[in-house]
C-alpha cells in the first residue's frame, strides 16, 4: 500500500515561470491538504480539498496560486509566475476522514 | 487560527522529561501530534478526541482538555531519537491547522 506520493521531489524554476506540484493521496483517502514550510519554520496551511471540491483555501495567496483535486488523478498545486519568495518545501498530506494525516516526502521548490 | 505552542525550543539531556503545550482559540474536535526531523516529512504520533482523553505509547503521552482548547505532550526519560520539531495539529471540524512548532533537542 503506497504512501502519499509527491512529485517532483525537487523543482527549480526561474522567476516568472510556472510550478506544478503533484500529490497522489493514499489509496482510499479522499481528503488532501497542502502545507508550505520555509527553512526552520513551521507548516503553514494552504488549502484543504476533497474530491473535486475546495473545502478551505484560506491559507493560499489569492493570486498566482491554485489547487485542484480532480475526480481522477492527483491533486495539483499550481504556482504561476513564481517569485523568489515562493521557494519552500511544499508538503501534501492525506487522510481518510478526519483522522491521522499521512504526509508525502514534500516537493522542494527553488526559484532562481 | 494557528494554534500556539510553548515552549518554542527546549534542550534536554538524555533521560530528562519535557512538556510541550498547544493552545487554540477555537473549539476543537481533536488534536493531533506530529514529529518532524530535519529535512523529513512530519510523522504522526497520536490523535486525541473530544472527551478529555489521555493517550500514550512508550514514554510519550498526551492529554486534551477540550474546555480549555489545550493539549499537552509529555515526553518522559527522553532519548536521543526524540530530537526534532513537534507540531500539534488542531481539527475544528472543517479546518486543520498546525501549531507554531516546538524544537526539541536531546543531548547525551
Amino acid at each position: 500500500n503506497a504512501g502519499v506520493m509527491q512529485n517532483p521531489r525537487h523543482l527549480v524554476r526561474r522567476r516568472g515561470q510556472e510550478a506544478r506540484l503533484r500529490c497522489s493521496p493514499m489509496k482510499g483517502h479522499s481528503h488532501v491538504y497542502w502545507y508550505r514550510q520555509l527553512p526552520e519554520e513551521g507548516l503553514k496551511f494552504m488549502v484543504y480539498l476533497q474530491k473535486e471540491n475546495i473545502i478551505d483555501e484560506s491559507g493560499m495567496p489569492k493570486e498566482r496560486f491554485s489547487a485542484e483535486f480532480p475526480k481522477e488523478g492527483p491533486s495539483i498545486l499550481r504556482i504561476q509566475q513564481v517569485v523568489r519568495g515562493d521557494s519552500a518545501a511544499y508538503f501534501c498530506a492525506s487522510s481518510r476522514d478526519y483522522g491521522e494525516l499521512f504526509f508525502g516526502e514534500g516537493s522542494r521548490l527553488t526559484v532562481l | 487560527q494557528q494554534p500556539v505552542q510553548s515552549p518554542q525550543a527546549v534542550i534536554l539531556r538524555e533521560g530528562e522529561d519535557a512538556v510541550i503545550n498547544c493552545s487554540s482559540s477555537k473549539a476543537l474536535y481533536s488534536v493531533h501530534w506530529y514529529r518532524q526531523k530535519h529535512g523529513e516529512a512530519p510523522v504522526f504520533l497520536m490523535i486525541l478526541l473530544k472527551g478529555g482523553e489521555q493517550k500514550g505509547h512508550d514514554k510519550i503521552s498526551a492529554s486534551f482538555n477540550e474546555k480549555k482548547q489545550q493539549s499537552s505532550l509529555y515526553l518522559t526519560a527522553s532519548q536521543l531519537s526524540y530530537s526534532g520539531t513537534y507540531f500539534c495539529g488542531t481539527d475544528t471540524g472543517n479546518q486543520f491547522y498546525f501549531g507554531t512548532g516546538t524544537s526539541l533537542t536531546v543531548i547525551p
